[in-house]
């Protein structure tokens, strides 16, 4: 157990508010990432961290913002949301010195734009 | 740009028969490569990785092997077992940043 947790587990939200989802782990992990998964694309990475403050984009990031302020919390805003935008998200941690490459994921949220 | 492809959607096996999932990459950049098991409304599982470096790794019922040349892994499961019904995703990872990237997904479903 990576002790991940995420919340919501589940929204549901109108077209242009704003939403934040959040990742908490127990374990002091420098790396932190969100992914998104949909069906045919498979897991996508939208941003990642490597340290408190520390953030770099990932291949699908426009739309969405992050902060990490904390080691423990990584924050996900979609500052505007749509409909393009329902989907699962999943949190993720690299525990460094097991492997830079492992990552290990939360429950994910279900996050649907109407 | 799909740097990792799995072309399978779906794959359906018998109990105690030997599954075989698909990955290929296009990036040679990449020099570790991993798999991860995904239940319905769960977050998505490690279940095995394999360094560049090597060819064949062996944990259990599951073995990756590692066709550099082709650009090609696979994941044996021997033997399948109903439990394995899940979806694997493949993924990989370069030395110069601690990301990886995922392929499609193979939907494995393991008949009595």
């Amino acid at each position: 157990d990576a002790g991940i947790t995420q919340s919501p587990r589940h929204k549901v939200t109108e077209t242009g508010t704003p939403v934040t989802l959040r990742c908490h782990q127990t374990e002091n992990h420098r790396y932190m990432y969100w992914y998104r998964q949909d069906p045919g694309h498979g897991l996508r990475l939208i941003h990642y961290s490597y340290g408190v403050k520390d953030t770099d984009k990932g291949e699908v990031s426009d739309g969405y913002s992050v902060s990490r302020s904390k080691t423990e919390d990584f924050l996900l805003t979609l500052e505007s949301a749509t409909s393009s935008q329902t989907s699962v998200y999943f949190c993720a941690i690299s525990p460094v010195g097991r492997g830079d490459y492992e990552q290990y994921f939360g429950p994910g949220t279900r996050l649907t734009v109407t | 740009d799909q740097q990792v492809k799995q072309n399978s959607p779906s794959l359906s096996v018998q109990e105690g028969r030997i599954s075989i999932l698909n990955c290929d990459y296009t990036n040679s950049m990449f020099d570790y490569f991993l798999w991860y098991k995904k239940y319905p409304a769960e977050g998505p599982t490690f279940l095995i990785s394999i360094s560049s470096i090597k060819d064949k790794n062996e944990d259990g019922r599951f073995t990756v092997f590692l066709n550099k040349s082709a650009k090609h892994l696979s994941l044996h499961i021997v033997p399948s077992q109903p439990g394995d019904s899940a979806v694997y995703f493949c993924a990989a990872g370069t030395g110069t940043a601690s990301k990886l990237t995922f392929g499609t997904g193979t939907r494995l479903q393991v008949t009595l």
